[in-house]
């Protein structure tokens, strides 16, 4: 059983660019969370999703960045007009259920930098 | 929201001592508490968690504590070992709150051969 596999490991873009980083959960987990988590900081909830649901975007900001998880496919973070302060390292974890009952497992993040 | 606050934020012990890393969180409906290990360059791995009707739980070298009064939990290992230089975080959940996990800002420990 594969973990969750995130892609790319790492991304550059330039300032006003579009990112695009994708998460894989593992298999029969259907929610995921995205997390954002910069240099010597502990990780930042963004966005939780279940299929073809935003169940809570508030660490999300509300411009420039939107979160979808298709009935098929992976799950995305989108990012429009990267800017410097984007760069990150963003980590996807996927549960059976929601985290307060049971454990979330983490992909191995996609290292965005923006020049 | 729940605040989670995190201590030290580097722990550096002779291979073969003990270290311990202490959390507090505000929110006292919170009543799920896991660890994650982190590698450079690598994502967070859970290594053990507890719940808030258990006072405390081992796995082999690693022990997490919970004070619900206190609403304070700790992570402690025994007979440290050079594989376990990481950071290490600690985490709360509160039933409710879809707003995942929130994470304290990491323990930079550091084993000395």
């Amino acid at each position: 059983n594969a973990g969750v596999m995130q892609n790319p490991r790492h991304l550059v873009r330039r300032r006003g660019q579009e990112a695009r980083l994708r998460c894989s959960p593992m298999k029969g987990h259907s929610h995921v969370y995205w997390y954002r988590q910069l240099p010597e900081e502990g990780l930042k909830f963004m966005v939780y999703l279940q299929k073809e649901n935003i169940i809570d975007e508030s660490g999300m900001p509300k411009e420039r960045f939107s979160a979808e998880f298709p009935k098929e496919g992976p799950s995305i973070l989108r990012i429009q007009q990267v800017v410097r302060g984007d760069s990150a390292a963003y980590f996807c974890a996927s549960s059976t259920t929601p985290t307060m009952n049971t454990e979330a497992f983490f992909g191995q993040g996609t290292r965005l930098t923006v020049v | 929201g729940e605040n989670v606050e995190q201590h030290p934020s580097t722990l550096s012990v002779q291979e073969g001592d003990s270290a311990v890393i202490k959390c507090t969180y505000s929110d006292s409906a919170s009543n799920y508490f896991p660890w994650y290990k982190q590698e450079l360059g690598k994502g967070p791995q859970l290594i053990i968690d507890i719940r808030s009707n258990v006072g405390e739980k081992k796995d082999q070298r690693i022990a997490v504590t919970l004070n619900k009064t206190a609403k304070h939990f700790s992570l402690h290992i025994t007979e440290t070992q050079p594989e376990d230089s990481a950071v290490y975080f600690c985490a709360a959940s509160t039933p409710g709150g879809a707003d995942g996990l929130t994470f304290g800002k990491g323990t930079h420990l550091i084993i000395q051969p």
